[in-house]
């Protein structure tokens, strides 16, 4: 049973659409969280969401949307999708500090 | 702001040796955690060890173990007995809190390792 489960896993789009990813954790975890990893590899957080609430939104494009309809499912909506926008998402979620993050097997978003 | 910093862009070890894997971090903070975590290929990321700064025994998993020098702000990793499965990206992370329940690590940028038969 995955703890963190991402769909879908590969995303392949036109440029100026509207794409949307699903994340969902079944560990019981209060926060989540999205972070995405460019084409060097480097990690970037995005956004946090703690039992619904927005904790972190960090300068990202307004076309970027999360939204969190329980503490267990955060998703990722991107309008008007950009040839930057391509990169890897990760969803991730955390109960306190100690044991870090769960990730999901994350979403390669492609923009053609 | 916290940064990491990883040093080694890439790195490789002939399997069964030792090698280490370096991490310096600059923080203003007392208490916090630090992490490593690994990516294969597959693009899964693992928790490898994890560190709590409170402690100063150094943390070991299995064939892996850190050494962590707080006043140096200083974080490396030990992988002994190397497989060929080690064959990863391995990222050091630190948490901060960002409120609310809410931690936010910041990544290193990672280095590559490659185990050779």
């Amino acid at each position: 049973d995955t703890a963190v489960s991402q769909t879908p896993k590969y995303l392949v789009t036109q440029m100026g659409n509207d794409k949307s990813i699903k994340c969902e954790q079944n560990l019981g975890h209060d926060t989540m969280y999205w972070y995405k990893q460019d084409s060097k590899k480097f990690l970037k957080i995005m956004f946090s969401y703690n039992n619904k609430e927005l904790i972190i939104n960090e300068t990202v494009p307004n076309r970027f949307s999360p939204k969190s309809p329980d503490k267990a499912h955060l998703n990722l909506h991107i309008n008007s999708l950009e040839l930057g926008d391509s990169a890897v998402y990760f969803c991730a979620s955390s109960q306190g500090s100690n044991y870090g993050y769960t990730f999901g097997s994350g979403t390669r978003l492609t923009v053609v | 702001a916290q940064t990491v910093t990883q040093s080694q862009p890439e790195m490789s070890v002939q399997e069964a040796e030792t090698v280490t894997l370096s991490c310096t971090y600059d923080t203003s903070e007392n208490n916090y955690y630090l992490f490593w975590y690994k990516q294969p290929p597959s693009r899964q990321m693992i928790l490898v060890i994890r560190q709590e700064a409170y402690k100063q025994q150094n943390a070991t998993e299995n064939r892996f173990s850190v050494n962590f020098q707080k006043a140096a702000k200083s974080f490396s990793l030990k992988i002994s007995d190397s497989q060929l499965g080690d064959t990863a990206m391995y990222f050091c992370a630190f948490s901060t809190f960002s409120g609310a329940g809410s931690y936010q690590l910041t990544f290193g940028k990672g280095t590559k390792l490659s185990v050779i038969p």
